[in-house]
């Protein structure tokens, strides 16, 4: 069975500093998508970046970018120029390639705080 | 961008008692609904995956007689909880994902309390 593997439950950065969270996860699949979702107070849940794993090239949005080390299972999200309304918790979250079928495996989330 | 409502955001019932979630999906067709249980500090525990015009299939360990989801149309899906109790007071989310996507959109979730 897949799994998901945050090993930081809670991280901190100064504001306009750079931090990185860890994501490790363990597939027998070849074809799956990665993701990042962030969950500020407000509890809705917010689409960070997405990764296939077909891909090579690092995802990236705006300050947001993947580290993602296919055979070495590894995920990690870099926030770079953090920014108060970053923090959050930060789910790392799988899925499998295949149609429609299938849901997210989350990870145990990290909590990040970013301190002014 | 597409959006996932939730209807009501918070609920409070009596013990025993049953409460409906609503969760519709506003600009696209859902084929397919999942509902998620997350306690405070914890991560989302998929109680359920619901597919358009089908039964439910619920994770191991979930009462689907307690739990009863209904994906009647392609942009409705419910969630009952039948004779609550306080153990059942949560932080309830949906979410639903159109037909072949692999995205998932997320609902603003519901906070039920039982008293």
């Amino acid at each position: 069975a897949q799994t998901v593997t945050q090993s930081q439950p809670e991280m901190s950065v100064q504001e306009a500093e750079t931090v990185t969270l860890s994501c490790t996860y363990d597939t027998s699949e070849s074809d799956y998508y990665l993701f990042w979702y962030k969950q500020p107070p407000s509890r809705q849940m917010i689409l960070v970046i997405r990764q296939e794993a077909y891909k090579q090239q690092n995802a990236t949005e705006n300050r947001f970018s993947v580290n993602f080390q296919k055979a070495a299972k590894s995920f990690s999200l870099k926030i770079s120029d953090s920014q108060l309304g970053d923090a959050a918790m930060y789910f790392c979250a799988y899925w499998k390639y295949g149609g429609s079928q299938g849901n997210l495996i989350f990870g145990k989330g990290t909590k990040l705080s970013v301190k002014p | 961008g597409a959006v996932v409502s939730q209807h009501p955001s918070r609920v409070i019932c009596k013990s025993g008692t049953s409460v409906k979630i609503e969760c519709r999906s506003l600009d696209f067709q859902a084929t397919t609904m999942f509902w998620y249980r997350q306690f405070p500090k914890k991560s989302l525990m998929l109680m359920a995956t619901s597919n358009e015009g089908s039964k439910a299939t619920y994770e191991q360990g979930v009462e689907k007689d307690k739990f009863l989801i209904n994906h009647a149309s392609l942009t409705l899906s419910t969630l009952t909880v039948t004779s609550a109790h306080p153990e059942d007071s949560s932080f309830y989310i949906c979410s639903a994902r159109p037909r072949s996507s692999y995205e998932q959109y997320f609902g603003p979730g519901t906070r039920l309390t039982v008293t």
